[in-house]
């Protein structure tokens, strides 16, 4: 049972948008800024946002919000290339830990 | 451009100690937190801990017991050690840096190592 937790499975079509979300409590998420990442296939994962902030490299149809203890992802303009795993994670005060969700299966139709 | 590299055996039996190293190539190793992550197979991602360049660790509690993170002599690398493996410790290991405005969320990662504890 992960800490965060994430849909199993999202699916779009290409071109429209998908938001991906990431529920915590007020232990984590209601405090600290969530990450995601991007994993493809078995690959290493990469870092596809931090907060509402953009790693360099990334493209801007990627997104990033926080309401409370749910942190979102928003792909905006969604690509054959996006289709992959998404986990997000960040830290939890009462745990002195890191935190993941379990990941959501991006599929794009 | 910071680059992460890491390595360690890939093959160990039951009972045996896991040990990984990962390098920081290039950029600034003090004022970071480096960590430890694992992927079972067909599975998420778990943190296992945390070092910065003092020597401060934070680890996962659930293995809490059987980690130890260090920081290397020449003091651009750190290494995991995990004690008394089973088949449940088979999984890819990743290094990571964490965001330097952000806890718990790792913004450099290594290539991965895959390590596969089988008799």
């Amino acid at each position: 049972q992960s800490a965060l937790t994430q849909e199993a499975s999202v699916s779009g079509t290409v071109g429209q948008k998908v938001t991906l979300s990431c529920t915590g409590n007020s232990n984590n998420i209601g405090d600290y800024a969530v990450g995601w990442y991007q994993q493809i296939s078995h690959g290493a994962p990469k870092t596809v946002m931090f907060g509402n902030s953009l790693p360099s490299g990334i493209p801007d149809r990627f997104s990033g919000s926080k309401s409370g203890t749910t942190a979102s992802l928003t792909i905006s303009g969604l690509q054959p290339e996006d289709e992959a795993n998404y986990y997000c994670s960040t830290w939890d005060y009462s745990l002195s830990a890191w935190v993941f969700g379990g990941g959501t299966k991006l599929t794009v139709l | 451009q910071v680059h992460l590299q890491q390595w360690g055996a890939g093959l160990l039996k039951p009972s045996e100690t896991l040990s990984l190293t990962c390098a920081v190539n290039s950029g600034s190793f003090s004022g970071y937190y480096w960590s430890w992550i694992r992927q079972p197979p067909g599975k998420g991602l778990e943190w296992i801990g945390e070092i910065n360049h003092s020597g401060t660790t934070n680890y996962n509690p659930s293995l809490k017991s059987r980690v130890t993170l260090s920081i290397g002599t020449s003091r651009n690398q750190f290494s995991l050690k995990l004690t008394s493996v089973t088949a449940a410790d088979t999984a890819v290991y990743y290094c990571a840096r964490e965001h330097p405005m952000g806890r718990g969320v790792p913004d450099m990662w290594g290539q991965g190592t895959t390590v596969t504890v089988s008799s």
